[in-house]
């Protein structure tokens, strides 16, 4: 069982490009969120998917648009490349609980380290 | 503001012995505190979730203790192994569907043999 599978593991971009962060999950779960890590914080949540078609801002969703077209896909777009985008990139995925949106465990892939330059 | 805060930074203990970590949260009304352990190069994996109503819950030699009313949680981990160095992370959510996820810092626990 993969569980949520992240490509790619390393990425450097150059100030104004353009990338794509891919996630994938096989556990059939609604939910779907993406997080960034910075040395020193804690996770803060970029977007986040309650279902297919359906989308929501986090915390800090500025530079960054995302997608949920099927149930295991939620792909992540950083248009025009900041070095304030420089991060660890975390998807997740879980199912829902007891009707919270926030009630069920996150399975986390293992990250996308970015960097900006 | 909520706010979830993590004591120590960082531990260090030699392999067998046991220690505690703690995390204290403003976010009110609560729903739920998780702990989750973050290896080096990887992401957090879930340890424990626990609800408003409890008070401790166990996964091997991991416990959690959590006290609503000073809203104070505790990780204890028993006999400690080299495996167990990692980064933990406390993790408080709101009552409410409006309310994300709130993340600590993380503590970095290294074990040494």
């Amino acid at each position: 069982n993969a569980g949520v599978t992240q490509t790619p593991k390393f990425r450097i971009l150059k100030i104004g490009q353009s990338m794509t962060l891919q996630c994938t999950q096989d556990m059939n779960h609604n939910y779907m969120y993406w997080y960034r890590q910075d040395p020193g914080m804690g996770l803060k949540l970029i977007y986040y998917s309650v279902g297919a078609g359906i989308t929501d801002k986090g915390e800090v969703p500025n530079g960054y648009n995302v997608s949920r077209s099927t149930t295991e896909d939620f792909p992540l777009r950083l248009e025009l490349a900041a070095p304030s985008q420089t991060s660890v990139y975390f998807c997740a995925s879980s199912a829902p609980g007891q009707g919270e949106v926030w009630g069920s465990p996150l399975h986390f892939g293992n990250g996308t380290r970015l960097t900006v330059t | 503001k909520n706010q979830v805060e993590q004591s120590p930074q960082s531990l260090i203990i030699l392999e067998g012995k046991n220690c505690t970590l703690q995390c204290n949260y403003t976010v009110s009304p609560f729903s739920n505190l998780r702990w989750y352990k973050q290896d080096t190069g990887r992401g957090p994996v879930s340890l424990t979730i626990m609800t408003f109503s409890e008070n401790t819950k166990s996964n091997g030699r991991y416990t959690a203790t959590l006290d609503a009313d000073t809203k104070q949680s505790s990780l204890h981990i028993t006999a400690s192994q080299l495996s167990d160095s990692a980064s933990y992370i406390c993790v408080v959510s709101g009552r409410y569907n409006t309310d994300k996820l709130i993340f600590g810092t993380g503590t970095r626990l290294q074990v040494f043999p």
